[in-house]
C-alpha cells in the first residue's frame, strides 16, 4: 500500500498568486515525480528527483519549480499562477531497487481564475 | 523512444459482461517493465500490476487477468464479470532503460448497471 500524501486536494486561486503544492511520502523512496494531467487524459511528467538535492525537468515543459531538501518531501511551486496552469497535479514515488513501481498520491486539482 | 498505444478511447459494457482493454507498446530495450493503473473518478492512480519483459506468464487476480505477448508487443487486461465499481480510466505504462514511465492515453471504461 502506498503512503503518499498531497495537499491541498483542491485549490481555486486567482491569476498571479504564488502557490505551493505539497507532496510527502513515508515509504523512504528515493525517487519522486510530478505529473500534470488534464481530466481523463494522459499523464505528462513535469519534474522528477532521484534523491535529495537532485531535481530534473520532465518531458513536458512547465513553469513550475521543485525542490528536494528531504527524502520524504517534494513540493512543487508556481511563482505566478495563470489559467493555463489549471489541471490536476499528481505526485508519485518509487524505490531504487530496479522494479520501480510508482505509487501515486491522491492528486491536487488546481483551478486558476 | 518508447511508445504505448491504447487504441480504445472509451468502452461501455453492461454489468457482468467481460471486457478486454488493449495495450500495445514499442521499445528497443530488451529489459523493460509494463504496468496497469486504474484511475477512478476520485482522481488517484491505483497500481494494479507490474510485469517484466522476461516473464510472459499470464496472471490472474480475482476478476482481473493480464495477457502479455512479446511477439505482438501487447499487454492486454481483461475484467471478467464486470461491476459498476470497475468504471474508471485505465492506463497502461512502460518503463525501459530510460527509467521514466511512458503512459498510454488511457481507456475510459463505463460499466452500466
Amino acid at each position: 500500500e502506498a503512503d503518499i500524501y498531497q495537499t491541498p486536494r483542491y485549490l481555486v486561486i486567482g491569476t498571479g498568486k504564488k502557490i505551493t503544492l505539497e507532496c510527502s511520502q513515508t515509504m523512504g523512496h528515493d525517487k519522486m515525480y510530478w505529473y500534470q494531467q488534464d481530466p481523463g487524459m494522459e499523464l505528462h511528467l513535469i519534474h522528477y528527483s532521484y534523491g535529495v538535492n537532485s531535481t530534473e525537468k520532465g518531458d513536458l515543459s512547465s513553469e513550475s519549480t521543485v525542490s528536494r531538501i528531504r527524502t520524504e518531501h517534494f513540493p512543487l511551486t508556481l511563482e505566478s499562477a495563470r489559467p493555463s496552469h489549471t489541471s490536476q497535479y499528481l505526485c508519485a514515488s518509487s524505490n531504487d531497487r530496479g522494479r520501480e513501481t510508482q505509487y501515486f498520491g491522491p492528486g491536487t486539482r488546481l483551478l486558476v481564475l | 523512444a518508447q511508445k504505448v498505444t491504447q487504441a480504445q478511447t472509451e468502452i461501455s459494457v453492461v454489468e457482468k459482461e467481460d471486457v478486454t482493454l488493449d495495450c500495445v507498446y514499442e521499445t528497443r530495450d530488451t529489459t523493460y517493465y509494463l504496468f496497469w493503473y486504474k484511475q477512478p473518478p476520485s482522481g488517484e492512480l491505483v497500481f494494479l500490476i507490474r510485469r517484466n519483459s522476461f516473464d510472459e506468464q499470464n496472471e490472474i487476480s480475482g476478476r482481473y487477468s493480464w495477457n502479455f505477448q512479446k511477439s505482438t508487443s501487447s499487454f492486454n487486461f481483461t475484467i471478467t464479470a464486470s461491476q459498476v465499481v470497475d468504471s474508471a480510466v485505465y492506463f497502461c505504462a512502460l518503463r525501459g532503460s530510460a527509467r521514466q514511465l511512458t503512459f498510454g492515453s488511457g481507456t475510459q471504461l463505463t460499466v452500466l448497471p
